[in-house]
């Protein structure tokens, strides 16, 4: 069974804090890893999509690195502001079109 | 680009009714689309694929006779709720694939279901 975690599952920080967050995804038959950030009642928007091993990708202050052989990706946001504030996740992909979606990690941006 | 819209967003109905949920791709065509469900706390999970104008293929374990897919359209695909009961409760969330390089889905704002 194919398991992707995410961790924290939640957390605060303060207005201009920088934070991060992990997804693990298993390393076997690895295709592409999606991150998604989810407001509420909104659609979840897709910021990456990584694929090569030590991929770094960046959207104005967040980014993202992939580790493909030990099976991990980190989601970085620098200087958070509260519209920061949402769920985020990560899906692995080994190929197919079926996603395998963590539970999320959920951040409060705290002004 | 890539906006998928989901209608309704929320319906309660009554048990032994059917709810039908509609997914549009506004701005683009969807080779495939995609329907999840989600339990409180937990990941969003594949319950079927459709592609327009074939059958749908359903995840292991989801009834076919009870979650009816039909994607008539390179625009639009249905879940019909059939014979909805309170264990049927739960948040759907559609999303639309075009084929592109990058393989990214995009989702629709989902709908939460309650079954009385």
């Amino acid at each position: 069974i194919l398991n992707v975690e995410q961790s924290p599952q939640s957390l605060h920080v303060q207005e201009g804090d920088s934070t991060n967050f992990t997804c693990s995804f298993p390393s076997s038959n690895f295709y592409a890893l999606h991150w998604y950030r989810w407001e509420t009642a909104k659609s979840p928007e897709a910021l990456f999509v990584m694929t090569l091993n030590g991929d770094e990708k960046k959207k104005g202050r967040i980014s993202a690195t992939l580790n493909t052989k030990e099976g991990y990706s980190y989601l970085y946001i620098k200087g958070s502001q509260p519209e920061d504030s949402a769920t985020y996740l990560c899906a692995f992909t080994s190929g197919t079109y079926k996603y395998i979606f963590g539970t999320g990690t959920r951040l409060k941006v705290l002004a | 680009g890539a906006v998928v819209s989901q209608h309704p967003s929320r319906v309660i109905c009554k048990s032994g009714t059917s709810v039908k949920i509609e997914c549009r791709s506004l701005d683009f065509q969807a080779t495939t689309m995609f329907w999840y469900r989600q339990f409180p706390k937990q990941s969003l999970m594949l319950m079927a694929t459709s592609n327009e104008g074939s059958k749908a293929t359903y995840e292991q374990g989801v009834e076919k006779d009870k979650f009816l897919i039909n994607h008539a359209s390179l625009t639009l695909s249905t879940l019909t709720v059939t014979s909805a009961h309170p264990e049927d409760s739960s948040f759907y969330i559609c999303s639309a694939f075009s084929g592109g390089s990058t393989d990214t889905q995009y989702f629709g704002p989902g709908t939460r279901l309650t079954v009385l």
